[in-house]
């Protein structure tokens, strides 16, 4: 079966732009959930969504958001970009999450602002 | 706030050699998970722990789960090769909709 899928892969931005990633879960799965991985912070929660409501969401500012749509597809969305922002932003698929089932990742989108 | 610490960080080994990853943290969780990461891919699924003296084993690794110590171990066994990577271990914390994870161990195992 297909796994979590992320789009595009890879990204170049300007500072002050922003960005919309996309995620697509697993078929049947209903929560998506977004982290930030960098060299310096590792990975860092940035929210998690199930049924088109947001959840949970991690300390970050409030230029970081995201939504979930009726197919559970995610989009995140970054805007007035800045350098600290580049990252790999991984999206993680699970059926319903805080059950212990497991979690999984797609490939990731990783991002660079100059 | 939910902490967890990994250590070693940085592990060089030889094959054939056994060793293990200890993951700590610092509230209460009975579900933990460990995943592995190749340089410039994605999360791999590895383990997941769910109760008290859970333990599992897939080839070379095995993981177990410690909720009164809140410790978890990942144990390596005849190391080979293939098993560099980096190794993550992550506790879902009691709203049960997050992940906080270790800082990471990155394996390296040398013949």
């Amino acid at each position: 079966k297909a796994g979590v899928t992320q789009t595009p892969r890879y990204l170049i931005k300007t500072r002050g732009q922003q960005v919309t990633l996309s995620c697509s879960p697993i078929s049947g799965h209903r929560s998506v959930s977004w982290y930030q991985q960098t060299p310096g912070q590792g990975l860092q929660f940035l929210f998690e969504y199930f049924s088109e409501t947001q959840r949970n969401k991690g300390n970050f500012p409030g230029r970081f958001s995201g939504r979930q749509f009726s197919n559970s597809r995610s989009e995140m969305n970054v805007s007035t970009l800045e350098l600290g922002d580049s990252a790999l932003y991984l999206c993680a698929s699970s059926l319903v999450w805080g059950s212990g089932t497991e979690a999984f990742f797609g490939q990731g989108t990783r991002l660079t602002v100059v | 706030e939910l902490k967890v610490e990994q250590n070693p960080l940085f592990l060089s080994m030889q094959e054939g050699k056994n060793y293990t990853i200890y993951c700590n943290y610092s509230t209460t969780s009975d579900r933990l998970y460990w995943y592995r990461q190749d340089p410039g891919k994605s999360l791999e699924s590895l383990f997941v722990l769910l109760s008290n003296g859970a333990v599992k084993q897939e080839g070379r690794l095995m993981a177990s789960l410690d909720t009164k110590a809140r410790l978890s171990t990942l144990h390596i066994t005849a190391a080979v090769h293939d098993l560099s990577a980096t190794y993550f271990c992550a506790v879902e914390d009691t709203s049960g909709s997050r992940l906080t994870f270790g800082e990471g161990t990155q394996l390296t195992v040398n013949p």
